[in-house]
């Protein structure tokens, strides 16, 4: 079947503009997850979701980040006034069972 | 604190076993995962083991846990080239992963 899906794959951006990044889960996965993972790092948890709301958002960096997942399937990750300590790649996860998480390919996003 | 900690690299010959190693800092992280990712993919989950196992085999993945010392190891039997990726290890605190930095194995033929 189909697993977790990311749009863009790449997205470039000015220092100062927004951008939304968007995460298909796993049709039927009840938790979405979101890192983002430096080069050369492992990645880091920036917050999940059970079905609709924030189960955890304590990994968010500041209030420039924001995540939605309105109708608990498709999330959107927003970053306003981006920065070039922004760049990173950006993966998104699916959970049916909080056991495992699977991971989309990511979105590379670069702040210039 | 909640650093996950593994070496950075790895170096084997094809066909020999590679052993890589992880140390975890939270005694109360129920799961413990490995997971492989290639130049340019994403994450993809190898194996994971309840904490309260000692092993898990899989084909040619062996996990070994130690819970008193915190250390989990990974060792790959017969490692071909398309082994050659970095490893992560990571530790589940509530709902999320925390990951150590990675291992990068590079198996020469």
């Amino acid at each position: 079947g189909a697993g977790v899906s990311q749009t863009p794959s790449n997205k470039v951006t000015e220092k100062g503009k927004y951008v939304e990044l968007r995460c298909d889960p796993i049709s039927g996965h009840t938790a979405l997850y979101w890192y983002r993972q430096s080069l050369g790092q492992g990645p880091e948890f920036l917050i999940y979701f059970q079905g609709t709301g924030a189960a955890d958002d304590s990994g968010l960096p500041n209030d420039r980040f924001f995540a939605v997942r309105p109708e608990g399937s498709v999330s959107t990750l927003k970053i306003q006034r981006t920065e070039r300590g922004d760049s990173a790649v950006y993966l998104c996860a699916s959970s049916l069972d909080a056991d495992t998480q699977y991971f989309g390919p990511g979105t590379r996003l670069t702040v210039l | 604190g909640e650093d996950v900690e593994q070496s950075l690299f790895l170096s084997v010959r094809e066909g020999d076993s590679s052993v890589i190693n992880c140390t975890y800092t939270d005694s109360s992280s129920t799961y413990l995962y490995w997971y492989k990712q290639e130049p340019g993919a994403g994450l993809q989950l190898l194996t994971y083991i309840f904490s309260n196992m000692d092993m898990k085999q899989d084909q040619r993945l062996t996990v070994l846990l130690n819970k008193k010392d915190k250390h989990l190891s990974l060792r790959i039997a017969d490692t071909q080239t398309g082994d050659s990726a970095i490893y992560f290890c990571a530790e589940r605190q509530g709902g999320k992963l925390i990951f150590g930095q990675g291992t990068e194995l590079s198996v020469k033929p």
